[in-house]
């Protein structure tokens, strides 16, 4: 079964730094085009971040500069690595498989359950 | 790029359901669609345009035809309710603001 675990959410001083993780089973996240996904409490979704099959990092535009994104091999996670936090980063962090259907479409395929974030003093 | 959708759609149990997204020429776009209930992440309903995933049942379909796309929902059931998501590629992922289906 392929599965997707958050870890590491929690609170976190404004200005703090936070490190998620995302424990994959039933796949490779080597290789594999992954992401994060936020929610703001009640709210919609955003796209956070993005690495694609070649490993290359993308960003939104809101969390450039101070967000990083990595895959680890040897434990078969996706991380994110958060600094500079502010109250607008508080959400709910979805880590995110896309799957394509073999013609370069891509879409989001499997999600974890997702691990809060909450940025307050 | 945006994508919108309406906040809200209501449906009577067993009725169909239609949600919209809309977005200049989104017909040039490939769109995906995700429901999420409450206190759970999303799942993935539809993906480029008017494809379900195994496991998605035949009574979600969508289409994509000039700066609308259309999810609809025939025979809605109690567990259809939450909010639904449709979704672009735009250099960047880009999600419109979801819609509240209620089943009335």
């Amino acid at each position: 079964e392929v599965k997707l675990v958050e870890s590491g959410g929690g609170l976190v001083q404004p200005g703090g730094s936070l490190r998620l993780s995302c424990a994959a089973s039933g796949f490779s996240v080597n290789g594999q085009y992954m992401t994060w996904v936020r929610q703001t409490p009640g709210k919609g979704l955003e796209w956070v971040s993005a690495i694609y099959s070649a490993g290359d990092p993308v960003y939104a535009d809101s969390v450039k500069g101070r967000f990083t994104i990595s895959r680890d091999i040897s434990e078969n996670t996706l991380d994110l690595e958060m600094s500079s936090l502010g109250a607008e980063d508080t959400a709910v962090y979805y880590c995110v498989k896309v799957g394509d259907d073999n013609n370069g479409f891509y879409f989001m395929d499997v999600w974890g359950k997702g691990t809060l974030v909450t940025v307050s003093s | 790029y945006e994508v919108t959708q309406p906040l809200s759609v209501s449906v009577a149990l067993r009725q169909t359901a239609t949600i919209t997204c809309g977005g200049d020429k989104l017909e040039r776009r490939v769109v995906n669609w995700y429901h999420q209930r409450p206190g759970q992440a999303p799942v993935l309903l539809i993906y480029r345009d008017s494809n379900r995933p195994s496991g998605i049942p035949e009574r979600f379909s969508a289409s994509n035809s000039g700066n609308t796309a259309t999810l609809a929902i025939s025979r809605a059931q109690a567990g259809d309710e939450g909010d639904y998501y449709c979704q672009v590629w735009d250099s960047v992922w880009v999600f419109g603001g979801g819609t509240r289906l209620t089943v009335l």
